[in-house]
This record gives structure tokens, sequence and C-alpha cells, in this order.
């Protein structure tokens, strides 16, 4: 079956424009979430939905950023007046349940913010 | 202190070889760990997982946990050149509003030489 797709793959963007990028998670899957890898660094963990839910958005960096879902499926990433130091791959995955169970991920959007 | 750590290597091993990949975690109240595999430019993918005191074999991989010693360990015998990625040490939040929330460790470097 399908796993998790991200768009886009690549986006560049200049300093203070606003960007989104999309997490359309695998089918069934109740559970999304959102990551953070610069360069040569480990997965910063940004946001995760439950359903429709984020209980838990004490990852995001600043409030310049923020993200919705609806239906229980698509996820939107949205940053505001980007910075450079925004510049990294942001990575989704989702699991069919929130806990114990297997997050998959999708390939990731690169950001670069110049 | 990071809450999860992990010796960033890189670490050789010849080809054949047994890898030993070590990861330390601070939250007790941690329940599952997991170890992911993510190639240079890809997306991480999940080797295993493990909750339980003890070893969990699958193939060529080892996986170690010892809740008291707060270590979890993956080991890769017979390795191959394919195995050169970084390895990525995961621990899942046990409750709260962080339930399901993975904390990466900084990932580990391996290089398997021929």
């Amino acid at each position: 079956g399908a796993g998790v797709s991200q768009s886009p793959s690549n986006k560049v963007t200049e300093k203070g424009k606003d960007v989104e990028l999309r997490c359309d998670p695998i089918s069934g899957h109740t559970a999304l979430y959102w990551y953070r890898q610069s360069l040569g660094q480990g997965l910063e963990f940004l946001i995760y939905f439950q359903g429709n839910s984020a209980p838990d958005k004490s990852g995001l960096p600043s409030d310049r950023f923020s993200a919705e879902r609806t239906g229980g499926s698509v996820s939107t990433l949205t940053i505001q007046r980007t910075q450079q130091e925004d510049s990294a791959v942001y990575l989704c995955a989702s699991s069919p349940t929130l806990g114990l169970a297997t997050q998959y991920f999708g390939p990731g959007t690169r950001l670069t913010v110049l | 202190q990071k809450e999860v750590e992990q010796n960033s290597g890189p670490l050789s091993v010849p080809e054949g070889a047994i890898a030993s990949l070590n990861c330390t975690y601070s939250d007790r109240g941690s329940q599952s760990f997991f170890w992911y595999r993510q190639y240079s430019g890809k997306s991480p993918e999940l080797i295993m997982f493990i909750y339980s005191n003890g070893d969990k074999e699958d193939g060529r991989f080892t996986a170690q946990l010892n809740k008291a010693s707060q270590y979890v360990s993956l080991l890769i015998r017979d390795s191959q050149p394919s195995d050169s990625a970084t390895y990525l040490c995961a621990a899942l939040n046990a409750g709260g509003t962080s339930y399901g929330k993975l904390t990466f460790g900084q990932g580990t470097i391996l290089t398997v030489h021929p």
C-alpha cells in the first residue's frame, strides 16, 4: 500500500515569506507526527496529532510555526515569516494509533530559506 | 542533559564484524525503544523496536534493553557495507500530553569497510 507522502519534496523561499508543507499519512493511521532535522542533526519533535487534535504543541520552535489536520487525514505545517534558521528537512510520520505503534516516515520536505 | 544520548561516532567496523551501537535514556518512564536506520539524504526506516528487558533478535540484528541501567543497544552481526548509515535510537514517551512522542538521539554514524 501507499506510504506517507509529503509535498513539496523541495522548497526554496526567501526570508520573510510564508510556506506550507503538506503531509498525507498512511490511510487509516490516526496518529500523525511532524519532526525537523537540521543538517547533521538528529530529529527534533515538533508536534503530533491524534485524529485532528494536537495535545502537545510544546515542540513548535516559535509562534511562527503552526499546524493543522483536517478530516483525520492530511496535515499542513505552516511557517510564517521564514528565517534562515528554519532551513531543514521537515519529516512527517504516521502510526496506526498513538503510543506503542511504529511510526512510518515520509520522504521529507527540504526547506531552504535564502 | 539530552533525554536520549548516543555516541555520534563515526563507528567504523570491517565487513563481517559485529557492530555495536549504544544508547542511554534519562526518562525512566519510557516504555518502548526504537532503532531506525537513515541513509544519507533519505528518511528514517524502522529496524526494530523493543519494550521488554533482555534481547530481541531479528535476522542479523539484536536489540538489547536494560531498564535498570536505562540502556539500549543494537548489535549488527556479519556487518555489510550496505549497513553503512546513521542509526537513530528513539524512546517513546510514556504518558501525559507527550504520550506517543518519540525522542530521538543524535544518531551514530556507522561505516562498514570492505
